[in-house]
């Protein structure tokens, strides 16, 4: 079946330094991928999100790259601070051009050292 | 603007009972999403919908969930005779639209089952 699925479960990073958390789409079909913050108590915040015809996609101190050919994602984190400590997600659409209609991955914490 | 607003934010029920949650989208946002996250999990697709198009039910897990949109405005999420394994957070997500538009989420209804 589909799935999306994180690499590692937790990440520790100190702060100041860049973040890198991978995930793993197996849907060829998506056209949309999407990273997602989560703190506790919290609904998911929108970070950033990409299309299938572009392999990266820069914001506010992150950059989402994404790998078609190996099913790659990637969430890049410039200059990680405390406050970025939280869960991410990626998602992915299911190839239906629909934003909305994600299948999500199992996340992984983000720990930020001061 | 005001964000997607859900109450209320936590909810315990008797095995049996029905429960309704209520989900306030962002003002003039046409596609509205119910997911369901349980505990330590990514987030699962339930229900969606569009405009005055009739909703797509695929997610739903049971007959026993139901979902209305009145108005084309606030959503109601329903569950008949409550299970432990309800047990989750039920998150409300917006869009402006289907396509183009990432999901903007409120904070989520915590419902307990006992």
């Amino acid at each position: 079946g589909e799935s999306v699925g994180l690499h590692l479960p937790t990440l520790s990073v100190q702060e100041g330094d860049n973040s890198i958390i991978n995930c793993a789409y197996s849907n060829s079909a998506s056209d949309y991928f999407i990273w997602y913050k989560q703190e506790s108590g919290k609904g998911p915040q929108f970070i950033i999100d990409i299309r299938s015809n572009m392999d990266k996609r820069q914001g506010q101190r992150v950059t989402v790259l994404l790998n078609k050919t190996v099913k790659h994602l990637s969430l890049q984190i410039a200059a990680t601070q405390p406050g970025d400590s939280a869960v991410y997600f990626c998602a992915e659409n299911m190839g239906s051009g629909n934003t909305g209609k994600l299948i999500f991955g199992q996340g992984t914490t983000l720990q930020v050292k001061p | 603007g005001a964000g997607v607003s859900q109450s209320p934010s936590n909810k315990v029920t008797e095995k049996g009972k029905d429960v309704e949650l209520r989900c306030d989208p962002i003002s003039g946002h046409t596609a509205l999403y119910w997911y369901r996250q349980s505990l330590g999990q990514g987030l699962e697709f339930l229900i969606y919908f569009q405009g005055n198009s009739a909703p797509d039910k695929s997610g739903l897990p049971s007959d026993r969930f139901s979902a209305e949109r009145t108005g084309g405005s606030v959503s109601t999420l329903t569950i008949q005779r409550t299970q432990q394994e309800d047990s989750a957070v039920y998150l409300c997500a917006s869009s402006s639209g289907p396509v183009n538009s990432p999901l903007h989420f409120g904070n989520g209804t915590r419902l307990t089952v006992t």
